[in-house]
């Protein structure tokens, strides 16, 4: 069975500083996807960067990065020059293999972030 | 442009009463379609997922059942709601590669 793990229930960061949310995984399938997503107090879950494991390259989205580190089975989030809007719930996710009907993302169980001026 | 409709946003309902969520997508065919739940500060957790009308699978035992009736239409139900059911659900829409498209949720309160 898959699973994600996310050890930091909350982090605080200094606005302008760069942040680092943790997350492991772990999957015996080679083939998977990884995913960051924020949830602001609103309550919506929006998509921030994909990493598929055969990805070469880590990925970058504007100020996200993801540290991907394959042997290790983590994908950190990564927010550079942090803003007071980054703060949020922060879940890291991973879908199963795609086999033709419908994958399935499994969640962490988040980090709250807060920006402080 | 595609986009995933959810409601009503917010929800306050009492023991023992019915439930119906609707979520639809707009601008795709035959979307793989999800309800997720994230209880008081935790993760989401996958209730049911479909993949087509009248296909429905459940991750979950629970209160819950889920239909679909038409192709871009998915709806959570239950016949009786307890105080467990309380919770922010999610509607989703699968987007291949990238992860799902989240609707805006629905926060749910039973008293």
């Amino acid at each position: 069975a898959q699973k994600i793990t996310q050890t930091q229930p909350g982090m605080f960061v200094q606005e302008k500083e760069a942040v680092t949310l943790d997350c492991t995984y772990d999957t015996s399938d080679p083939s998977y996807g990884l995913f960051w997503y924020k949830q602001p107090s609103s309550g919506e879950m929006i998509f921030l960067i994909y990493q598929g494991s055969y990805d070469q390259q880590n990925a970058t989205e504007g100020r996200y990065s993801l540290n991907f580190q394959k042997a290790r089975k983590s994908a950190n989030l990564v927010i550079s020059a942090s803003q007071l809007g980054d703060s949020a719930m922060y879940f890291c996710a991973m879908r199963e293999p795609y086999t033709g009907t419908a994958s399935k993302l499994t969640f962490g169980t988040g980090t709250r972030l807060q920006v402080t001026l | 442009s595609q986009t995933i409709h959810q409601w009503p946003a917010t929800l306050v309902q009492p023991v023992g009463s019915p439930l119906s969520l609707e979520c639809t997508v707009e601008g795709t065919s035959n979307p793989n379609l999800y309800w997720y739940r994230q209880a008081a500060g935790r993760g989401l957790q996958l209730l049911f997922y479909s993949v087509g009308i009248g296909q429905i699978s459940s991750e979950v035992p629970q209160n819950l059942s889920a239909s679909r009736p038409q192709d871009r239409q998915f709806i959570l139900s239950s016949k009786k709601l307890l105080l467990s059911d309380s919770g922010f659900y999610l509607c989703a829409w699968a987007t291949t590669n990238y992860g799902y498209t989240f609707g805006s949720g629905t926060r749910l309160t039973v008293v």
